[in-house]
């Protein structure tokens, strides 16, 4: 069976520091990948998008970005955080032309 | 450009009840509906999906959804709510094309009271 990892599942980190979240899936190969935010009180917004290694697609303008460096590693990086990068990040895998997305246990993310 | 409504933000019933939550979508196409749930500081769990046939889709912890296209809806129901059932549920219609890419509602929290 298929299961994704996200770590760390908890991290604070000061304004201006640099970021980096990773999830990656076993049990399956050539995953759809995606990056997701939830801010506090509101709902989920797509970030980035894989269908592929090294294809990277980014749904809004933002201080983050995503690679992709192996099949079922998705990592999602920033070089300076910013306050309003605070808020939980999740990552989805799904599968060919199967639109069902299965999501990771999420990363919480304070910038102070 | 597709998009999701959830008109509750959050829904209190008792243990026991029954629960009815509302999803309105937006969509040109026949949709691909689902029914997420989350528990505090977890990731969302796939209660149930839509992609077509039968109208009245059954998912997991006894949850149930109907698809109603003429009102646009995708209600998810159950007809006696656990005190576990507590959590925020989240209404998505997926942009089907070369990654799925899924539109949420912004959820409604759901309390149980004992």
């Amino acid at each position: 069976s298929q299961t994704i990892h996200q770590w760390p599942a908890t991290l604070v980190q000061p304004v201006g520091s640099p970021l980096s979240l990773e999830c990656t899936v076993e049990g399956t190969s050539n995953p759809n990948l995606y990056w997701y935010r939830q801010a506090a009180g509101r709902g989920l917004q797509l970030l980035f998008y894989s269908v592929g290694i090294g294809q990277i697609s980014s749904e809004v303008p933002q201080n983050l970005s995503a690679s992709r460096p192996q099949d079922r590693q998705f990592i999602l990086s920033s070089k300076k955080l910013l306050l309003s990068d605070s808020g939980f990040y999740l990552c989805a895998w799904s599968w060919g032309g199967w639109e069902t997305q299965y999501f990771g246990p999420g990363t919480r993310l304070l910038v102070l | 450009a597709q998009s999701v409504t959830q008109p509750d933000i959050h829904i209190t019933v008792s243990e026991g009840a029954s629960l009815e939550l509302r999803c309105n979508y937006s969509y040109g196409a026949t949709p691909y509906l689902f029914w997420y749930v989350q528990s505090p500081g977890q990731g969302l769990q796939l209660l149930l999906k839509y992609f077509s046939g039968d109208t009245l889709v059954q998912g997991i912890k006894g949850f149930e959804a109907e698809f109603k296209r003429s009102q646009s809806s995708f209600n998810l129901r159950k007809p006696s709510v656990h005190w576990s059932d507590a959590a925020e549920y989240f209404c998505a219609v997926v942009n089907t094309g070369t990654a799925s890419k899924l539109t949420f509602g912004t959820g409604t929290r759901l309390q149980v009271t004992l």
